[in-house]
């Protein structure tokens, strides 16, 4: 089975600055898909970003990137110029090929990193 | 657009009560989810279906809990009898299956701004 550590319980970023937020997992596939979601307060799970594992590009969304590494099995999260309302539970997902056939299968879910802005 | 729904936001109810959730995916999506979020033991997948059938219910913890599907608009979990340990969040999520035959689908799960449910 795989899993999805994320071994920051909380991290805390002066506003504009940068902040890098870890993640590793552990699979035996070479075909897969990593996101990063975002829950802020509200407790709406909100899609930030996600990398394909064979595209050794690493995906951005504005001020969102990651710096995947396959070898490794290391998806971190970078969020440049923090912003008040970046402050949130983010949590790293690992989603595979299902038992069966193609298609979609559930997302596997590390256990979050709480960030905090400090203006 | 719409997204995904579900009904009600907050449910509070006593031990040995029947719980019902309802979730109302994005309109074309095939694949529908459920999840649990606890501070213990983080989100879990519970359940997911796949053009309204179940694909893989591993993750239902016990006999107490089903989960249907009855048309592609509309899915329910339910928990009977409820017990104090269920209080949980439960997520609802659909995304498209995207990708062809034997392909690892590339669509993101959307999810629904889940049901607080706390048994006394």
């Amino acid at each position: 089975a795989q899993t999805v550590t994320q071994s920051q319980p909380e991290m805390s970023v002066q506003e504009a600055e940068t902040v890098t937020l870890s993640c590793t997992y552990d699979t035996s596939e070479s075909d897969y898909y990593l996101f990063w979601y975002k829950q802020p307060p509200s407790r709406q799970m909100i899609l930030v970003i996600r990398q394909e594992a064979y595209k050794q590009q690493n995906a951005t969304e504005n001020r969102f990137s990651v710096n995947f590494q396959k070898a490794a099995k290391s998806f971190s999260l970078k969020i440049s110029d923090s912003q008040l309302g970046d402050a949130a539970m983010y949590f790293c997902a690992y989603r595979g090929r299902p038992l069966i056939g193609g298609g979609a299968d559930g997302l596997t879910f590390g256990k979050g990193t709480h960030l905090i802005i400090q203006p | 657009d719409a997204g995904v729904i579900q009904s009600p936001r907050h449910e509070v109810t006593e031990m040995g009560q029947e719980v019902t959730l309802r979730c109302k995916p994005i309109s074309g999506h095939d694949y529908l989810f459920w999840y649990r979020q606890t501070m213990m033991r983080g989100l879990e997948l519970l359940i997911y279906f796949n053009n309204n059938v179940p694909i893989d219910d591993s993750g239902m913890p016990e006999d107490r809990f089903s989960a249907k599907m009855p048309n592609a608009s509309f899915s329910t979990l339910k928990i009977q009898p409820s017990e104090p340990r269920d209080s949980a969040v439960y997520f609802c999520a659909s995304s498209l299956g995207g990708g062809g035959a034997g392909s690892l689908s590339n669509q993101p799960q959307h999810f629904g701004d889940g049901t607080r449910l706390s048994i006394l």
